[in-house]
């Protein structure tokens, strides 16, 4: 299995702009968590989805973040407009069965600048 | 939600000696995960802990879940320069998310 899929691994954009990361997660793995790692916030978690259905947002920061899942293999995260404190690595995860076995598979990582 | 707290949040180390850390919340916890990342990758699961006082071991490192699971301690024996990384440790409780650890980074001294 290829793993956890990503892209793009960089994006620097600039302020104002639309950034959609993408990721493929696992096959079989119904469950999917999008996270944002910053020095100063350490990883946190953004959205996560079960079975294509988004679980619990709690963690998105605010309007300007959106998530979607259209199907199992699949997911974006975008952000419109963005604004230099977005600036993070963005991570995708995903899992089979959350509570039954627990280990999540991390992605590698979009690594965004808004300038 | 369930906080998990990791203190101090770097650690120096010479190649050779023992390293342990730890990961206390003030609730308990259903369970523990520990994850590893190297400098520039992404988390890499190590181990889950499931039971009071269950420990495991993965060749030099060594985990254990409190008698009260409301505590974890990941131990490195013998340090050694491939051991340099952050680790997290994880938890879920009753509302099943996965909450992360500030993480410590460990730097290794050749």
């Amino acid at each position: 299995d290829a793993g956890v899929i990503q892209s793009p691994r960089h994006e620097v954009t600039e302020m104002g702009q639309e950034v959609t990361l993408r990721c493929k997660p696992i096959s079989g793995h119904d469950y999917l968590f999008w996270y944002r790692q910053t020095m100063m916030r350490g990883l946190e978690l953004l959205i996560y989805f079960n079975n294509n259905v988004p679980i619990d947002d709690s963690g998105m920061p605010e309007d300007r973040f959106s998530a979607k899942m259209p199907n199992a293999s699949f997911s974006t995260l975008k952000i419109q407009p963005s604004e230099p404190r977005d600036s993070a690595v963005y991570f995708c995860a995903s899992t089979r069965g959350y509570r039954e076995k627990g280990e999540q598979f991390f992605g590698p990582g979009t690594r965004l600048t808004v300038l | 939600g369930q906080q998990v707290m990791q203190i101090p949040q770097y650690q120096h180390v010479q190649e050779g000696e023992d390293f342990t850390t730890y990961c206390n919340s003030s609730t308990t916890l259903s369970n523990i995960q520990w994850y590893k990342q190297r400098p520039g990758g992404h988390p890499v699961f190590l181990i889950q802990l499931v039971k009071s006082g269950e420990v495991k071991k993965q060749k030099r490192l060594t985990f254990q879940f409190g008698e009260a699971k409301k505590n974890s301690s990941l131990h490195i024996t013998a340090t050694q320069t491939t051991d340099v990384g952050t680790y997290f440790c994880a938890a879920s409780g009753a509302n099943s998310k996965l909450t992360f650890g500030k993480g410590i980074t460990l730097s290794v001294r050749p």
